[in-house]
């Protein structure tokens, strides 16, 4: 069964430092692997995705991720953080529905909290 | 604007009451999806719909249902069975047999007195 992994659930960092945040999958196929960002009690939106290609991927807010297969990880990055990035972030995966070639179901981690310090 | 649209955001039911929270979609998705959020527990899976009147379990169905009439409909029923039904819940969908992300509404927060 698949499965994702955030190690940190908590992480705090300086306004102007940069910022990585960990992601690790379990998936026996190719992986369609995704970072969302969740303010509070607001819904999740999508910071990136990842399906084939090119291993780092850009997305919005100046965040940029990295697909490495051999360890299985997915690790989210962002140069220097703004104050308006203290929020949640999850990472995700889709599976393919075993004998179709649609989705299943999205599986996502427990989500890494981060607090922007001034 | 094309989106999803969660009704209500808030909802305070008495316990042994069955409540239902709507989640309507103008995208034109074919799947959607309903999950359970809790402190330190990320997303999990209620349901999920690939199609019109096709439904699956997800992880945590118990003392849940839900109903696929139309498209752009996907209502989820928290029921009197469901033991801890406090909770944040979101509901999604994606363009089936694409390989695309899911999109979420704003959630619905669900307070059972």
């Amino acid at each position: 069964a698949q499965s994702v992994t955030q190690p940190d659930i908590h992480i705090t960092v300086s306004e102007g430092a940069s910022l990585e945040l960990r992601c690790n999958y379990s998936y026996g196929a190719t992986p369609y692997l995704f970072w969302y960002v969740q303010s509070p009690g607001q819904g999740l939106q999508l910071l990136l995705k990842y399906f084939s290609g090119d291993t780092l991927v850009q997305g919005i807010k100046g965040f940029e991720a990295e697909f490495k297969r051999s360890q299985s990880s997915f690790n989210l990055r962002k140069p220097s953080v703004h104050w308006s990035d203290a929020a949640e972030y999850f990472c995700a995966v889709g599976s393919i529905k075993e004998g179709t070639d649609s989705w299943g179901k999205f599986q996502f981690g427990a989500g890494t909290q981060v607090v922007v310090t001034p | 604007d094309g989106g999803i649209t969660q009704s209500p955001k808030y909802l305070f039911r008495k316990e042994g009451q069955n409540v239902t929270l709507s989640c309507e979609q103008n995208l034109n998705h074919d799947a959607m999806y309903w999950y359970r959020q809790d402190p330190g527990q990320g997303l999990r899976l209620i349901y999920y719909s690939q199609i019109v009147n096709d439904f699956q379990k997800g992880d945590i169905a118990e003392g849940y249902s839900v109903s696929r009439e139309k498209k752009e409909s996907f209502p989820l029923t928290v029921t009197s069975a469901q033991k801890n039904p406090t909770a944040f819940y979101l509901c999604a969908s994606s363009r089936d047999r694409g390989r695309t992300e899911a999109f979420f509404g704003q959630g619905t927060r669900l307070t059972v007195v």
